[in-house]
């Protein structure tokens, strides 16, 4: 039973935001919202986490809304070497790790 | 963030052989990992949950005679795969979970097993 929605696969023109939309309307209390991306034939990348309130890195931005349901992932200025798969993760902190299909992002020149 | 260290990153061996993959949390402890297998074009599958001290705990589908696992100490397990045959052919890739903090987990570069 998938814990999440994302779309299948997005576009982006090199150098601009992208912003990855994640659903997940029946997340509990104590579960976080985990981003990882995956490029072709490697192991998948952390990239963020967060609870309830925004969190930024040296990767990346991620804004959850106020309720919770859903989540955005901001990649600031992409580039050719962000293609990849991006997986949103709902779990209590202490649990198994389940991947959805998550969204290819294509990063256009 | 930390670093997952999996060997070795590519294997070929003859059906009927066995192949050892091991997985490694080189600068933080991890109680616990997971081991994923992935087939082309297709998201990761856990196969099981490796914890150090114990028993794995294999999904459902998954043999656990085919697919050994031991994690040994709180810096690595190993998976084994037993007799092997062209159906296991397949990326694998390993999971360790970071024991202190808020349950993030970072992932091995991945195995590709060929059997020929």
């Amino acid at each position: 039973d998938a814990k999440t929605t994302q779309p299948t696969s997005m576009d982006c023109a090199e150098g601009r935001a992208a912003n990855l939309p994640c659903n997940h309307s029946t997340i509990s209390g104590n579960e976080y919202v985990y981003w990882y991306r995956q490029i072709h034939s490697q192991g998948p990348q952390y990239i963020i986490h967060g609870l309830k309130n925004n969190e930024t890195n040296e990767m990346a931005s991620l804004i959850i809304t106020e309720d919770r349901k859903s989540s955005t992932l901001i990649l600031p200025h992409a580039t050719l070497r962000d293609t990849a798969v991006y997986y949103c993760i709902v779990r209590p902190s202490y649990d198994k790790v389940i991947f959805g299909p998550g969204t290819s992002l294509s990063v256009i020149p | 963030g930390a670093v997952v260290s999996q060997h070795p990153s590519r294997v070929i061996c003859k059906s009927g052989t066995s192949v050892k993959i091991e997985c490694r949390s080189l600068d933080f402890q991890a109680t616990t990992m997971f081991w994923y297998r992935q087939f082309p074009k297709k998201s990761l599958m856990l196969m099981a949950t490796s914890n150090e001290g114990s028993k794995a705990t294999y999904e459902q589908g998954v043999e656990k005679d085919k697919f050994l696992i031991n994690h040994a100490s709180l810096t690595l397990s190993t998976l084994t795969v037993t007799s092997a045959h062209p159906e296991d052919s397949s990326f694998y890739i390993c999971s360790a979970r970071v024991d202190e903090g808020q349950g993030a987990a970072f992932f091995g570069q991945g195995t590709r097993l060929t059997v020929v």
